[in-house]
């Protein structure tokens, strides 16, 4: 069971826009920021967003990131079927002492 | 480019032990922290913990206590796991994920809070299998 929470699974078609939520609490989104890795079929996870809404050079301003409470949201818009990938969320978690991530998200483009 | 190079894939027996290198190249070596996470098949991310690479102190987390060993070598920028008294529930992916931050962040090995992962390793498998 991870400490963050996200649903197992999302679909879209080209072009839609798709949301993927992590859920947190006061211990790692009430006190830290967001993060989101992809995660493409058969290679290391890379960094999508950090400080919950940041785009590392060379992500696509499709993909934007929020944070709300202890909640955090990952939207791609315009979705291509080169985002078909495994997206994991993350925080620092103050009462563990240490990152957590969720649980990961499929993304599947139909 | 900043990367990290992983060593290749490794099949052991239970109660071997085994050692991935993680090189680095790119970068200052010992300005930024180390991470390692692993992955189980089919599963999700773990964090393993970090090891602060200038002075050698490492940080394990919860679970990854005992069996599991940080270590470095700065003459040729490699971060090491070595695990000892392999399980067949040890195997997984294991990446190393080096520690980033907001500029002038990162520096005796360190990166201030916050920071986040990235780069990478590419991964090591390890097979734990009799």
């Amino acid at each position: 069971q991870s400490v963050l929470t996200q649903p197992p699974s999302a679909s879209g078609t080209p072009g839609q826009r798709v949301t993927i939520s992590c859920s947190g609490s006061s211990s790692n989104f009430g006190r830290d920021y967001a993060y989101w890795y992809q995660q493409l079929p058969g290679t290391a996870p890379k960094l999508l967003i950090y400080k919950n809404d940041q785009r590392p050079s060379g992500v696509p301003d499709r993909f934007s990131g929020s944070k709300s409470g202890t909640s955090a949201s990952l939207a791609i818009s315009g979705l291509r079927s080169e985002d078909e990938a495994d997206y994991y969320c993350a925080a620092w978690d103050d009462s563990l002492r240490g990152w957590v991530f969720g649980g990961g998200t499929k993304l599947t483009v139909l | 480019q900043v990367q990290l190079v992983q060593s290749g894939s490794e099949l052991k027996k239970p109660g071997a032990s085994v050692k991935v290198s993680c090189k680095a190249s790119g970068y200052t070596f010992t300005s930024y922290a180390m991470n390692w996470v692993r992955q189980a098949p089919g599963q999700g991310l773990e964090w393993m913990g970090w090891i602060n690479t200038n002075t050698g102190n490492p940080t394990y987390a919860q679970g990854f206590t005992g069996r599991f060993v940080f270590s470095l070598d700065t003459s040729v920028t490699t971060a090491y796991l070595q695990i000892s008294s392999l399980k067949a529930e040890d195997t997984a992916v294991y990446y190393c994920a080096r520690a980033d931050a907001s500029p002038g962040e990162c520096s005796n090995g360190v990166c201030l809070a916050p920071n986040w992962f990235d780069p990478w390793g590419q991964g090591t498998p390890v097979t734990v299998s009799s």
